[in-house]
């Protein structure tokens, strides 16, 4: 069974970047037609698309984040991550990584709770 | 960007209950939809995906409907369970997908 697993600090300073990481277990990140990606939660909000790509194509992102973002997918570990800048109180939020598809997404990481605060 | 508008924002229901809730695209999105269901704490699941299709396991007290700009998620018969918040999100921009701002679920 698949699972997604997100990993990095949970507390941030403003002005400087996050990492996170996703782990993918039960299954290659390489197969199937999936794309790979990331959404948050501010608190007591909605969901926000960040950012998702195939494993072996280019990123594509938010429109309102792009210019702060980045990822990446590490095959031999079977990982993707993001990067996110120049971050602000208006980044905290939980942090879903999740597989996509062209007709849902079907499974989710259980999230992390980024908190952007000096 | 396509925008995605769902309401109502909340909707109080008892027990039984059929409770309908309405998403509408900025553009025609034939039945690029999916529908989420996400409990306090907990990851979305996805319910419904192509507007109409149910998802594996889900009950079928739940369905969709609709196409090109408007979409219902129609629950008939409220269960305990059903206490959620609930999105939709649009798939015809994919890989780039936006979703609605939730429809709360709640006790009357």
């Amino acid at each position: 069974q698949l699972q997604l697993q997100e990993s990095g600090p949970g507390l941030v300073k403003p002005s400087e970047t996050l990492s996170l990481t996703c782990t993918v277990s039960g299954g290659s990140i390489t197969s199937g037609t999936y794309y790979w990606g990331w959404i948050r939660q501010s608190p007591g909000k909605g969901l926000e698309s960040i950012g998702n790509m195939y494993y072996s194509g280019r990123p594509s992102f938010n429109p309102s984040l792009r210019s702060r973002a980045t990822m990446s997918v590490d095959t031999s570990k079977n990982q993707f991550s993001l990067s996110l800048t120049s971050l602000t109180a208006a980044d905290t939020a939980v942090y879903y990584c999740a597989r996509l598809t062209n007709w849902g997404i079907e499974q989710w990481g259980q999230g992390t709770l980024v908190s952007v605060s000096s | 960007d396509i925008q995605m508008t769902q309401f109502p924002s909340s909707v109080s229901a008892s027990l039984g209950d059929r409770v309908s809730i309405t998403c509408r695209a900025s553009q025609g999105i034939s039945t690029w939809l999916a529908w989420y269901q996400q409990k306090p704490g907990k990851a979305p699941k996805l319910l419904i995906s192509s507007a109409s299709s149910l998802e594996s396991g889900v009950p079928s007290r739940f369905s969709g409907g609709g196409s090109g700009t408007h979409f219902t998620l129609t629950i008939s018969s409220l269960q305990p369970e059903d206490f959620a918040t609930y999105y939709c999100q649009q798939a015809i921009s994919f890989p780039h997908v936006t979703f609605g701002g939730g429809t709360k679920v709640e006790l009357k």
